[in-house]
């Protein structure tokens, strides 16, 4: 099956710097990668995603970068503020049907220094 | 909208008791996800269903955990009897269709469990 990796585990920054998570994957069949953002004690929510016929996709402060060839795909943050603080997932999914759900990476901890 | 709503948030047990969530998806989902996230981890999957059918329970252990999804709306996480192990948060999700057709899956707050 799937499996991904995240690095790295933490991640500290200066408020306005930018802060960068990549992700490896396994599976050359994953056409799929969304980041959610988890508060402590909150629920993972969706920040930003990319399908595989594209290989970036930007959103105000957000971008995500995807090289298939490679198979990774990275998280940019860029003028990072202290509401940015949370623990970042990946995830990937694979076009095969008995297989269409979300396998996460192991976080990454982001912390915005004021 | 109501977003996923999972209830009890918290639960504390002693071992070998039995537990039970509750997971209510967004109206009009017909995938429906149970995710265990265990601290500083990652979530992984349990299982997923489309409608009442569970179609990925492979990572599911059978030997303690059973779910079901009657009527393809709401479900149910049973585990019993509980092990010291299983303290961890219980994700709920749901999205229109698979992952792999690029819905957006939403998840619940969680229903976060403490055997001792």
């Amino acid at each position: 099956g799937e499996n991904v990796e995240q690095h790295p585990s933490t991640l500290s920054v200066q408020e306005g710097d930018s802060a960068v998570i990549k992700c490896t994957y396994s599976d050359s069949a994953s056409n799929y990668f969304p980041w959610y953002k988890q508060e402590l004690g909150k629920r993972p929510q969706l920040i930003i995603d990319i399908r595989s016929n594209v290989g970036e996709k930007k959103d105000q402060r957000i971008a995500v970068t995807l090289n298939k060839t490679a198979k990774h795909f990275s998280l940019h943050i860029t003028e990072t503020q202290p509401e940015d603080s949370a623990v970042y997932f990946c995830a990937a999914s694979s076009v095969d049907t008995g297989r269409r759900a979300l396998t996460f990476g192991s976080g990454t901890r982001l912390q915005v220094q004021p | 909208e109501a977003g996923v709503v999972q209830s009890p948030r918290y639960k504390i047990i002693e071992k070998k008791q039995p537990v039970a969530f509750w997971c209510n998806p967004i109206s009009g989902h017909n995938t429906l996800y149970w995710y265990l996230q265990n601290l500083g981890q990652g979530p992984e999957l349990l299982i997923r269903y489309e409608n009442e059918e569970a179609v990925d329970d492979s990572q599911l252990p059978k030997d303690r955990f059973s779910a079901e999804r009657l009527k393809g709306v709401d479900s149910t996480l049973k585990i019993q009897p509980a092990e010291l192990g299983d303290s961890a948060v219980y994700l709920c999700a749901s999205s229109p269709g698979g992952a792999g057709a690029g819905n957006t899956i939403y998840f619940g707050e969680g229903s976060w469990l403490t055997v001792v």
